[in-house]
């Protein structure tokens, strides 16, 4: 059964940086393309990036709305995602969901349960 | 990059059929079948239930169905049930290794 835990949220000071964390097992890890998508408080979704799997050169791609200030990174030998977010605004207010990205389809299959980064002074 | 556009909320009675719209434009939804939708009960993560324009996953329902015309997508729930009372959300592609989301779609079941 595949599985995706987000941790590492909670509250921070605006200015500051925060680590989420993304746990998978289930399936190879290795092999997938993984991805982070948020939701502010009572709003939709939003993509904020992803990262290809080694076999496509593990490189990464951003929203517009975090490029510069956010880095996904990932260790497979762990099965772990992360998500590096610095400056954080008060707008980055939201839950964090890691998913599994199908790459070419490009769809997102499996979704954690999420974790609530809170941006305030 | 815009928000694709859905309406805010549908509506049916149980056994009716709705059908949620997903307008983009030709850099997203026109140009690729790569249209996706999620759903999304209260509190819980997002479910996949159709992805390129209108294939199901294993596992949902055959009253979930999915399709496009030009820059705009669809998704159709036949049957409505109690249980489909959720949000919804499309998701395309939109070049350049991007995504973009629907605005989202609240369904009530009457």
């Amino acid at each position: 059964e595949v599985q995706l835990v987000e941790s590492g949220g909670g509250l921070v000071q605006p200015g500051r940086s925060l680590r989420l964390s993304c746990t998978a097992s289930g399936f190879t890890f290795g092999d997938y393309a993984m991805s982070w998508v948020r939701q502010a408080p009572g709003k939709g979704l939003e993509w904020v990036g992803f990262i290809r799997s080694k076999a496509y050169g593990g490189t990464t791609e951003y929203a517009a709305s975090v490029k510069g200030r956010f880095t996904i990174s990932r260790d497979d030998s762990k099965s772990i995602a992360y998500l590096q977010m610095n400056s954080l605004k008060t707008e980055d207010t939201a839950v964090y969901y890691c998913s599994r990205l199908l790459f070419r389809p490009y769809y997102f299959d499996y979704w954690g349960q999420g974790t609530l980064v809170t941006v305030s002074s | 990059q815009s928000a694709l556009t859905q309406p805010a909320s549908v509506s049916g009675s149980p056994g009716q059929s709705i059908t949620i719209s997903c307008t983009g434009t030709s850099s997203d939804v026109g140009s690729y079948n790569l249209v996706s939708w999620y759903q999304q009960h209260p509190g819980k993560a997002p479910k996949l239930m159709i992805y390129e324009v209108s294939k199901r996953p294993s596992g949902v329902s055959n009253r979930f169905s999915g399709s496009k015309s030009g820059n705009t997508a669809s998704l159709t729930i036949s049957g409505l049930q109690a249980e489909d009372e959720a949000d919804y959300y499309c998701c395309s592609y939109a070049g350049s290794s991007t995504f973009v989301f629907g605005t989202g779609t609240k369904v009530t079941v009457l």
